[in-house]
């Protein structure tokens, strides 16, 4: 089973809202991203967890908060966002981190900010 | 500092014709891999390939091949006999050794296979 699963596939959400990204992987993969692509352009490193501990941030903004409950589980907390988050939000897993690893992507959630 | 170049924006091609991405890439490492992934209308980016920089055999796997040369730094893609299934945005991306897990991605060709 190579598969990343995210929820939901789409979400919009006003200014004020707060909403949580769910992305979930049983690959017994250690280390989970989040990224994210805007329209035509490469995904964006966002953050980086190894097992289950944050390891980079991207100089994210607070308004967006990730979480890793347990090693097959990672979400993203939505609060106060703009309308320029709006964009395609792609969670990863690898096995490890390190540059040999390849990454599996799961179908992203495209959010809009209204 | 890392860069993947991908000058081909958008490639169209008629069903059955071969088509080759292009990929350059810049990086003082000695120790480095080149990955492909394949982007479909559907979002999920697609692990294809996986070339380390001490490796510079060629691959092929079935309607794909790539071919790897470090003395002009490209990593290039080719489909032979391209299919509508074949449509997507295909990325180059570069990571390196050093400790940090971040993956360079090039800009992306959207490939669009005409039927």
């Amino acid at each position: 089973d190579t598969e990343v699963t995210q929820t939901p596939k789409h979400l919009v959400m006003g200014m004020t809202n707060k909403k949580s990204l769910k992305c979930e992987q049983h690959m017994g993969h250690r280390a989970m991203y989040w990224y994210k692509q805007k329209a035509k352009k490469p995904p964006e490193l966002m953050f980086v967890y190894s097992y289950e501990k944050l390891s980079i941030n991207e100089s994210v903004p607070s308004r967006f908060s990730p979480e890793c409950p347990n090693s097959s589980l990672l979400n993203l907390h939505l609060h106060a966002l703009q309308p320029e988050d709006s964009a395609l939000y792609l969670c990863a897993s690898s096995l490890l981190t390190g540059a040999f690893y390849e990454q599996y992507f799961g179908p992203g959630t495209r959010l809009t900010v209204t | 500092a890392q860069k993947v170049t991908q000058a081909q924006t958008e490639i169209s091609v008629v069903e059955k014709e071969d088509v080759t991405l292009d990929c350059v890439y810049e990086t003082r490492d000695t120790t480095y891999y080149l990955f492909w992934y394949k982007q479909p209308p559907s979002g999920e980016l697609v692990f294809l390939i996986r070339r380390n920089s001490f490796d510079e055999q060629n691959e092929i796997s079935g309607r794909y091949s790539w071919n790897f040369q470090k003395s002009t730094s490209s990593f290039n893609f080719t489909i032979t006999a391209s299919q509508v299934v074949d449509s997507a945005v295909y990325f180059c991306a570069l990571s390196f050794s050093g400790g940090y897990q971040k993956v360079t991605f090039g800009t992306g060709t959207k490939l669009q296979v005409i039927p």
